[in-house]
């Protein structure tokens, strides 16, 4: 069965202390992985997409890497507002042979950075 | 561009009541998907569409049908609301082509938060 599992469940952070953040997969059949950013009473927001193992990718302080089992993301030198929920997502091929993908979704890190 | 737009952002149902969340996306995108969100709980996939016309049901379909009449919109409707359908809702939509989405990745409306009483 298709699994994506996240740790912690919830981190806490003085401002520029930093961390990194796991997510563990078992898939047949990756195509592709997603991070994304969520905060309280909103949709989640595209982060990344890493689609081959040893692919890394960067944007301000955050940066997603890839292995055949796992993805991490290093968050350098956390400020207040990156406080949020982080959502991992793998991309599955919902029907063998079929062009039906489908995003399954860990269950996220919350992430509280202090000031 | 509005991107994907959700409405209405929240509603309160008496049980056994039907009620319809509309999604619109205005990027042409070819797929799009109806996912709900439990506290504490990853997204989970109630259906999707890889095009107009075509639509097939997620993990979690009981309860829920959708509808792909145009590339733009994909209404979910809820038929004899119940207590565990209470939950928010998010749409998203994307354009894959190969199995690839654009550097955008996936988009996510803002989301209809529903409670059913």
């Amino acid at each position: 069965e298709d699994q994506v599992t996240q740790s912690p469940e919830a981190l806490r952070l003085q401002e520029g202390e930093s961390s990194s953040l796991n997510c563990s997969y078992t898939v047949s059949g990756l195509r592709g992985l997603f991070w994304y950013r969520q905060d309280p009473g909103k949709g989640p927001e595209f982060l990344f997409t890493l689609y081959s193992a040893g692919e890394e990718k960067e944007k301000e302080r955050l940066k997603a890497t890839l292995t055949k089992k796992e993805s991490f993301l290093h968050i350098t030198a956390p400020k207040p507002e990156d406080s949020a929920t982080y959502l991992c997502a793998v991309q599955a091929s919902y029907k063998p042979m079929d062009s039906s993908y489908k995003l399954i979704f860990g269950s996220g890190t919350r992430l509280l950075v202090r000031p | 561009n509005a991107g994907v737009t959700q409405t209405p952002k929240f509603r309160i149902l008496k049980i056994g009541q039907s009620m319809t969340l509309q999604c619109t996306q205005d990027m042409n995108h070819n797929y799009m998907y109806w996912y709900r969100q439990d506290p504490g709980m990853g997204l989970k996939l109630i259906y999707y569409s890889v095009g107009a016309g075509i639509t097939d049901k997620g993990e979690v379909p009981n309860g829920y049908n959708v509808s792909r009449s145009t590339t733009e919109d994909f209404p979910l409707r809820l038929e004899l609301a119940a207590p565990s359908q209470t939950s928010v809702y998010f749409c998203a939509s994307t354009k894959l082509t190969g199995g690839r989405s654009a550097n955008y990745g996936y988009t996510f409306g803002s989301g209809t938060r529903l409670t059913v009483v």
